[in-house]
């Protein structure tokens, strides 16, 4: 089973910083890597897709990098409405486990 | 537009199964797997299996192999999962969520449906 394991677990940033987000695997997963943000009582979001492509509508102060084993999401300028939680989730090991990190709580500073 | 819409919450009793619906909307349901995701609160996210919904095929994580079952209807575009030998830790709010293929990301998420276990 691959592992997957976000840090920090929670991140405190000002508005208008830079946030980053790091999620390693616990084995390659080449490029199949996605990040989702999920608010209170909402149901995840995707952001980013194939380690760094932003899905439909996501702004571009989101970006994503990494392959292999090392994966970052980062925020360029963060916006009041992006406090909230950050999954990362490997799906490589289709159609037997797609594996979520623990998540990475992002709140104000 | 595209959405995918859960049945409502469900208190269950111990031993007991579930069935929770999703029905999709606004695109073309069998070009698209479906995958179910589930919440304890207060936790992470924990996917349970997919669905084909073009085949009926399934894979379901281990952790739920024997309990769970996954199955859908063409005709009305709901794919359904059923839990059995429900017990308190089975509490959370269950999801689904659309694949374009199986090797990708959830793009489409259901509003989720919370499910209770509870004597």
């Amino acid at each position: 089973e691959i592992v997957m394991t976000q840090s920090p677990a929670t991140l405190s940033v000002s508005p208008g910083e830079r946030a980053t987000l790091s999620c390693r695997a616990s084995q390659s997963v080449s490029s199949n890597l996605a990040w989702y943000q999920q608010k209170p009582g909402q149901a995840p979001r995707l952001l980013i897709y194939g380690a760094s492509t932003r899905a439909t509508g996501i702004p571009a102060r989101f970006s994503g990098s990494g392959s292999g084993t090392e994966f970052t999401l980062t925020i360029s300028s963060l916006q009041s409405e992006d406090f909230a939680v950050y999954y990362c989730q490997q799906y490589n090991n289709w159609p037997s486990m797609y594996t979520f990190g623990q998540g990475t709580k992002l709140e104000i500073k | 537009q595209v959405q995918l819409v859960q049945s409502g919450a469900e208190v269950k009793k111990p031993g007991a199964s579930v069935k929770v619906s999703c029905k999709a909307s606004g695109y073309t349901f069998t070009s698209y797997y479906m995958h179910w995701v589930r919440q304890a609160p207060g936790q992470g996210l924990e996917w349970m299996g997919i669905i084909n919904p073009s085949g009926g095929s399934t894979s379901y994580a281990q952790k739920f192999q024997g309990r769970v079952t996954m199955t859908r209807d063409t005709s009305t575009s709901t794919v359904y999962m059923e839990l059995s030998s429900l017990r308190s830790e089975d509490t959370a709010v269950y999801y689904c969520a659309r694949a374009p293929r199986g090797d990708d990301a959830f793009d489409i998420w259901g509003q989720g449906t919370m499910v209770t276990v509870s004597s």
